[in-house]
């Protein structure tokens, strides 16, 4: 199976801060990697798929990129409505497997 | 609007049975590939299970396999998950989602807002 890793597992970020969280696979998953967004009480959002391609109607300060086993995502200017718990996914083969996330906290 | 509505959680004892389903509005159901992932009490997402539009083709998580069985009706836009001999670490939310297109190399576009199953006597 592909586990995922993700740094840092905890961020305190200010608004306005650009923040960058990584995930690293286990082995390549070519750019079949997803990023998602949860808040406490609420279901995932997906906000990246493709490693850097940014679903609809999410800001474009979202971002993302990488390939084979090393992916980023970047918000470049932290809102306050983005302080959340972020996870990577990859799609790459079966079992498809999240990282463990990534929680984005108010500094 | 496209969206999946879980139902079906609920307090189960360990080794029972429940069956979840999730329902599908807004999109044309038989087309896409859909996903159950569940999250436990403070800890992260857990991928459970998929399985193709025409259903012919499913897929389950190791700790999932053999209890856990994925199926759906594409007459009445309905995604299920039957589970067998529940555990306690079953006990989680559970989440349908819609794949992109297919669910591998694609994504999971759309969620539910869950359904929680607990397992204890």
């Amino acid at each position: 199976d592909i586990q995922l890793t993700q740094s840092p597992s905890f961020l305190s970020a200010s608004v306005g801060d650009r923040v960058t969280i990584t995930c690293r696979a286990s082995q390549g998953i070519s750019s079949y990697l997803a990023w998602y967004q949860q808040k406490p009480g609420k279901a995932p959002k997906l906000l990246i798929y493709a490693a850097s391609t940014l679903q609809s109607g999410v800001p474009s300060r979202f971002s993302g990129s990488g390939s084979g086993t090393e992916f980023t995502l970047t918000i470049s200017s932290l809102q306050p409505e983005d302080f959340a718990t972020y996870y990577c996914q990859q799609l790459n083969s079966y079992p498809f497997t999240f990282g463990p996330g990534t929680k984005v906290d108010i500094k | 609007e496209v969206q999946v509505l879980e139902s079906g959680g609920g307090l189960v004892q360990p080794g029972g049975s429940l069956r979840l389903s999730c329902a599908a509005s807004g999109f044309t159901f038989s087309s896409y590939a859909m996903s159950w992932v569940r999250q436990a009490p403070g800890k992260g997402l857990e991928w459970v299970s998929a399985i193709s539009g025409s259903g012919g083709t499913v897929h389950y998580a190791d700790s999932v396999k053999g209890r856990l069985t994925v199926s759906r009706d594409n007459s009445k836009n309905t995604l299920y998950l039957q589970m067998n001999s529940l555990r306690a670490e079953d006990t989680a939310v559970y989440y349908c989602a819609k794949c992109s297109s297919s669910c591998q190399t694609g994504s999971f576009d759309i969620w539910g807002q869950g359904t929680m199953v607990t397992v204890s006597s």
